[in-house]
């Protein structure tokens, strides 16, 4: 069955670390998108990506970047990780710009 | 940055009640979604909704896509212990969702 995983589920750093997040679907849906989600705040889309090449900034961009090499990956990287980015990440993906988003299981990413 | 007004936040109910949220927004929408998030999971899409007025049902669930396109409601009957988590709304125009703050539902048997 096609899907979208995450990996890690789980991952603890320390700040000023480097940390890549990874997100890979099997639906071949064009848009893919990052979110985080806290207490008070909601999801917050961070990046997202229409295709192979392309990646557009979102509400949270900084301190985050994403690259899209392929269709099924768009892997999150903080470079150099900091305590505010402290969270449960998501990606999430769709076929097209106006279709229903599926979501992944989720990361939850602590920095110390 | 923009949110989505949900309300209520959180709701204690009895297995076998119905229940109620809504969502509204200052901004108008053309498509309205709405999710469930169990504990530790990614939110799982429920219900959409792309036409003003429409009125959409998936079991027990009911949703509504408001006349003025600046809100939504989300109706569930004859709750079970399983409806147990948090529901979002999200409102979407053309490529960017807009999630709501979150309702947090509680079933006691």
């Amino acid at each position: 069955d096609a899907e979208i995983t995450q990996s890690p589920r789980h991952k603890i750093t320390e700040t000023g670390r480097q940390v890549t997040l990874a997100c890979h679907q099997t639906w071949n849906h064009n848009n893919m998108f990052w979110y985080r989600q806290d207490l008070g705040h909601g999801l917050r889309l961070i990046h997202y990506s229409y295709g192979v090449q392309d990646t557009n900034k979102g509400e949270v961009s900084d301190g985050y970047s994403v690259s899209r090499s392929n269709t099924e990956d768009l892997p999150l990287t903080l470079e150099s990780a900091a305590s505010s980015q402290t969270s449960v990440y998501f990606c999430a993906s769709s076929i097209g710009p106006s279709n229903e988003q599926f979501f992944g299981p989720g990361t939850r990413l602590t920095v110390l | 940055g923009q949110q989505l007004n949900q309300s209520p936040q959180s709701m204690f109910i009895q297995e076998g009640e119905d229940v109620s949220m809504n969502c509204t927004s200052s901004s108008i929408f053309n498509t309205w979604l709405w999710y469930k998030q169990d504990p530790g999971e990614g939110p799982v899409l429920l219900i959409a909704l792309y036409k003003a007025g429409e009125l959409t049902s998936n079991g027990r669930l009911t949703a509504q896509f408001g006349i003025t396109r600046k809100d939504s409601f989300l109706n569930i009957s004859a709750s079970i212990p399983s409806d147990v988590g948090i529901y979002f709304c999200a409102g979407q125009n053309t490529d960017k969702l807009i999630f709501g703050t979150g309702t947090r539902l509680q079933v006691f048997p």
